[in-house]
């Protein structure tokens, strides 16, 4: 039972475009949703979260979107570099600790 | 990773021998958890553990499994008779004191990836 999706393994785009990622989950009782970087070989990094409360939340280029209706939140990187060539997890949790993360998804971005 | 320490890196085990992972959190922090990543698939909680008491370890196999944080020390994660299917990756995460009912962000290790031979 797979909670939170991320229904595209791998994603390319080119440098300096616009990376968006996505994520749907199943659980109308998770208020709380998070993006990890990891890069191979090390731990998940956190990047940014979002509380259930609001519908986007930005810091610097990357931007959260969460639409509540339909269970879905992507996260936008803008402009795309190299160094965000990396998997990203999304994770959602319902008011506890418990974190439930998706597969991931491969970013490569393209110089 | 905001401090957090894992170590060996990489732990190669035959199969049934004893695997030992351990886990120094953030400076700070009193809440760790575990989490598995098999090959191909998302973190899997394991267990929370606050000093010298275990929280929730609903993620964690009934048997050959267990976790301790102690009053002094790191936290250990310790497999007994391992199996090939233990083969993974072994994430660690601290948090600060959450408040009652609210959710801390987690901060991961860079993780222990278990072979078993």
């Amino acid at each position: 039972d797979q909670q939170v999706k991320q229904n595209s393994p791998s994603l390319s785009v080119q440098e300096g475009r616009i990376s968006i990622l996505n994520c749907d989950y199943t659980n109308s009782m998770f208020d709380y949703f998070l993006w990890y970087k990891k890069y191979p070989a090390e731990g998940p990094t956190f990047l940014i979260s979002i509380s259930s409360i609001k519908d986007k939340n930005e810091d610097g280029r990357f931007t959260v979107f969460l639409n509540k209706s339909a269970k879905h939140l992507s996260l936008h990187i803008v402009p795309s570099q190299p160094g965000d060539s990396a998997v990203y997890f999304c994770a959602a949790s319902a008011g506890t600790y418990k974190y439930i993360f998706g597969t991931g998804t491969r970013l490569k971005v393209l110089a | 990773n905001a401090g957090v320490m894992q170590n060996p890196r990489h732990l190669v085990r035959r199969r049934g021998q004893e695997a030992r992972l351990r886990c120094s959190p953030v400076k700070g922090h009193s809440h760790v958890y575990w989490y598995r990543q098999l090959p191909e698939e998302g973190l899997k909680f394991m267990v929370y553990l606050q000093k010298e008491n275990i929280i929730d370890e609903s993620g964690m196999p009934k048997e050959r499994f267990s976790a301790e944080f102690p009053k002094e020390g790191p936290s250990i994660l310790r497999i007994q008779q391992v199996v090939r299917g233990d083969s993974a990756a072994y994430f660690c995460a601290s948090s600060p004191e959450p408040d009652r009912g609210s959710t801390d962000t987690q901060y991961f290790g860079p993780g222990t990836r278990l072979t078993v031979l």
